[in-house]
Parts: structure tokens; C-alpha cells; sequence
């Protein structure tokens, strides 16, 4: 079975653009969270949905925002990039709200 | 808020023992323990609720002890497999989702 899928895997971008950043869950999950992880760190949590609703949100600005489709993949979105922003964004699937979380390899964004 | 993880590092050899605890100041509704290899996304190796109930691997045992708000990850006769970034994950509430992770903690296990 293949597991979550992102893309893009590596972007480069420039302050102030935009990105969009891709997920596919595993099958069958119908969950999707969203986190960013910074060099050394540990991954924070930016959004969670459930069937397609907006279940969470962590303290991010509202330059961050998401969006889940009905075939339960998701998008996040960045606007006015920040250099602050260059992170691996981890894309999580789970069968539940709060079950184990299944994550993929990451997108990870050098904002110049 | 963030979960804060002893010790920041250790390494071992091969076959000891280790203990990675993980310490919040809120009260905790669950606790998962994720491991990342350098390059690689984190995989799931436990959760503990609530409760008492637990889930996760066979080789890898945890503590959840809810009154003190802590949780304690067990690895027993370690392998080189084992090394990587342990992290842990505390959940406040039920049915919100949202893990608040703690910075980690670096495991080297060496021949």
C-alpha cells in the first residue's frame, strides 16, 4: 500500500510569493495534519481536518491556511513568505482524529 | 506548552538500556512517542492513553503516569536500528488531533 504522499519534495521560493504544498493520505484515512518542523526542532502542529472539516489549527498566522478535498487529500497554502518560513512540512494521515499518525517525507521550502 | 524531553542526548552501545522522559505542565489526555532518522519523516511507535490503554511496538515499552503528567519511553537491549530523534507528542484533550511535540531527543547507538 503506498503510504502519504507529498509534493513538491524541495522548493525554493522568495519572500513574499506564495506556495502550495500537496498531500495524499493512505487510503482509507480520512484524517490530515499538517505540521512544520524546523531544523533541530520538533514538528508543530499548523492544521488538522476531518472529513474535510478544519478540526484544529495551531498558532500560525493566517498567511497559513488548508484545505481538504473530498477524496480526503489535502493542501496547504503559505502567502507573503517569510524567510522565517523555510521549513520541512511534514503532511500526517490518520484513520481517526486522534490516532497514530502516519507521516510523509516532507516538502521542504528554502524561502530566500 | 511544549512537552520538555530528557535527556537531549545519549548514546549508547549496543545491547544497553535507555529511558527518554517526556514532562508536561498541563494535564495530558494521551502521549505518543514518534522516532525520526536523519532525513526521513517520523514514524509512529507508540500511544498511551488515558486510562491505561496502550498501543504500539513489541521490542519498545512506555509508562504513562497521568497525576505527574509524564510519560517515560523504554528501550531494552538497544540495536543500531534504534538511533535516531526521539520525540514525543502529548495530546491535552480528547478528540482534538492537534500533538504538541517536545524538541527531542537525540539517541546514538554504536557497535
Amino acid at each position: 500500500d503506498a503510504g502519504v504522499t507529498q509534493s513538491p519534495t524541495h522548493l525554493i521560493k522568495t519572500r513574499g510569493q506564495q506556495v502550495t504544498l500537496r498531500c495524499s493520505p493512505i487510503s482509507g484515512h480520512k484524517s490530515v495534519s499538517w505540521y512544520q518542523q524546523v531544523l533541530g526542532q520538533g514538528p508543530q502542529f499548523i492544521f488538522q481536518y476531518y472529513e474535510k472539516e478544519e478540526r484544529g489549527r495551531g498558532n500560525f498566522p493566517d498567511r497559513f491556511s488548508a484545505r481538504q478535498f473530498p477524496n480526503y487529500s489535502s493542501e496547504l497554502n503559505v502567502n507573503a513568505l517569510l524567510l522565517g518560513d523555510s521549513a520541512l512540512y511534514l503532511c500526517a494521515s490518520s484513520l481517526v482524529v486522534e490516532g497514530e499518525l502516519f507521516f510523509g517525507e516532507g516538502s521542504r521550502l528554502t524561502v530566500l | 506548552q511544549q512537552p520538555v524531553q530528557s535527556p537531549q542526548a545519549v548514546i549508547l552501545r549496543e545491547g544497553e538500556d535507555a529511558v527518554i522522559n517526556c514532562s508536561s505542565s498541563k494535564a495530558l489526555y494521551s502521549v505518543h512517542w514518534y522516532r525520526q532518522k536523519h532525513g526521513e519523516a517520523p514514524v509512529f511507535l507508540m500511544i498511551l492513553l488515558k486510562g491505561g490503554e496502550q498501543k504500539g511496538h513489541d521490542k519498545i515499552s512506555a509508562s504513562f503516569n497521568e497525576k505527574k503528567q509524564q510519560s517515560s519511553l523504554y528501550l531494552t537491549a538497544s540495536q543500531l536500528s534504534y538511533s535516531g530523534t526521539y520525540f514525543c507528542g502529548t495530546e491535552n484533550s480528547s478528540n482534538t488531533g492537534k500533538l504538541i511535540f517536545g524538541q527531542g531527543t537525540t539517541l546514538q547507538v554504536k557497535p
